[in-house]
């Protein structure tokens, strides 16, 4: 019953460069939120962002929402090699209560020193 | 700072064995969590209890069991492991609230779980 599914499964970048990572979902939401997990670790919540937002800025990171198809993208920009991680979305559907988030498959980021 | 603690970062046990996954948050949280990680699988939601001594069973509960004796605690119990249980543990808590509300999740460091 996965919801966000991210794209791509894997990205490799040079320090420096905008990493962008993708996340489609299949029902209507209230909220996306992306989290992250350094290898081996928890995940680590990102940031949130709401269905009446179109982008939100956090530091590095800018994330968007298209309500209308469905889908977010993170951008991580001026990546540094601490950067390093995998990138996950979640949702939970809006009209489902409260039932636990759903993560996507995860965005392995990799930077390159 | 909110913590999640698994107790045990690796464990290697046996097929047959009964294991116990322990997990403890420490924000009175009422929402706890069990996932379990798998390469090419994402998270996947095994239990989850939103109250004392209540479970709910997720997407992927055979072969687990949990227990919510107390509000700060949810252990995770698998009454006979077998090698496919063989993964990444991750246990989570959130507060009272509807996560489409925006309620966010906080995650343990995560138990390593062998079976062999």
């Amino acid at each position: 019953s996965q919801q966000g599914e991210e794209d791509p499964q894997a990205l490799s970048i040079q320090e420096g460069e905008n990493a962008t990572m993708n996340c489609s979902y299949k029902t209507s939401i209230n909220n996306l939120q992306w989290y992250r997990q350094n290898s081996g670790r928890g995940l680590v919540h990102l940031i949130l962002i709401r269905s009446n937002e179109r982008e939100k800025h956090s530091g590095r990171l800018r994330v968007t929402l298209d309500t209308s198809k469905k889908s977010s993208s993170l951008l991580i920009t001026a990546s540094r090699a601490a950067d390093t991680a995998s990138y996950f979305c979640a949702t939970a559907s809006r009209n489902s209560g409260n039932t636990p988030l759903v993560f996507g498959k995860g965005t392995r980021l990799s930077v390159i020193a | 700072d909110v913590k999640v603690t698994q107790s045990s970062r690796y464990l290697v046990k046996r097929t047959g064995e009964k294991v116990f996954l322990e997990c403890v948050q420490d924000m009175d949280h009422e929402n706890m969590f069990w996932y379990r990680q798998d390469p090419g699988l994402g998270l996947r939601l095994i239990y989850f209890s939103y109250d004392v001594k209540m479970k709910e069973k997720g997407d992927i509960p055979e072969g687990y069991s949990v227990s919510r004796e107390k509000k700060e605690r949810f252990s995770l119990i698998l009454e006979s492991a077998s090698t496919n249980q063989t993964s990444m543990y991750l246990c989570a808590s959130s507060n009272r609230g509807p996560h489409s509300s925006g309620n966010t999740i906080y995650f343990g460091e995560g138990s390593w779980l062998t079976v062999v």
